[in-house]
């Protein structure tokens, strides 16, 4: 079975603190790693999708890189904008495969 | 700017009563995807349709639960008879194809008393 697991759970950083959020996955044949954000009330958005070990990605202050057992998500300098949980899911390779998600990190940065 | 949208944004009824939610799609995506969000499970998959044929409904509760695409603009999931456990954020996004993006709505926050 597919499995996605996001750690920590929640991040308290202050503005300026750069750190990383990690995203371990098992699944059979990976067919792409996507990261997205959620804002409270929100529906989540999409941010990256990393398709083989040793891709990264960057958007502003936020580089998605990938192995292949985990995704890592690292935030350079964040602001307080930056404040959302970051859900990670996994879609495995097939005809018709469903992305599968984990419960994401709350980051909350402070000014 | 493209959007998937929901409707109802939130919905408050009574254990027993009919819950319809409505998606429209982003114009030209043929694969569409119903999740429900709470805080213990996260985001699960309920059920998904490419070109308007549903693909898998296994994570719905058979009894209570059905999802149908009437056409390509239009996605609807309803419940019935709807139950306190089902309170939940539902969330409808849509695909140009099995592998591609998802882009999602801003959810249904469905409330059964």
């Amino acid at each position: 079975e597919d499995q996605v697991t996001q750690s920590p759970e929640a991040l308290r950083l202050q503005e300026g603190e750069s750190s990383s959020l990690n995203c371990s996955y098992t699944v059979s044949g990976l067919r792409g790693l996507f990261w997205y954000r959620q804002d409270p009330g929100k529906g989540p958005e999409f941010l990256f999708t990393l398709y083989s070990a040793g891709e990264e990605k960057e958007k502003e202050r936020l580089k998605a890189t990938l192995t292949k057992k985990e995704s890592f998500l690292h935030i350079t300098a964040p602001k307080p904008e930056d404040s959302a949980t970051y859900l990670c899911a996994v879609q495995a390779k097939g005809g018709n495969t469903p992305l599968v998600f984990g419960k994401g990190t709350r980051l909350s940065v402070i000014a | 700017d493209a959007r998937v949208t929901q409707t109802p944004r939130h919905k408050v009824t009574e254990m027993g009563q009919e819950v319809t939610m409505r998606c429209q799609p982003i114009l030209g995506h043929n694969t569409v995807f119903w999740y429900r969000q709470t805080m213990m499970q996260g985001l699960e998959l309920l059920a998904y349709f490419r070109n308007r044929a549903p693909l898998d409904d296994s994570g719905m509760p058979k009894d209570r639960f059905s999802a149908e695409m009437p056409d390509a603009t239009l996605a609807t999931l309803k419940i019935q008879p709807s139950e306190p456990r089902d309170s939940a954020v539902y969330f409808c996004a849509s695909a140009r194809g099995g592998g591609e993006t998802q882009y999602f709505g801003p959810g249904t926050r469905l409330l059964v008393l």
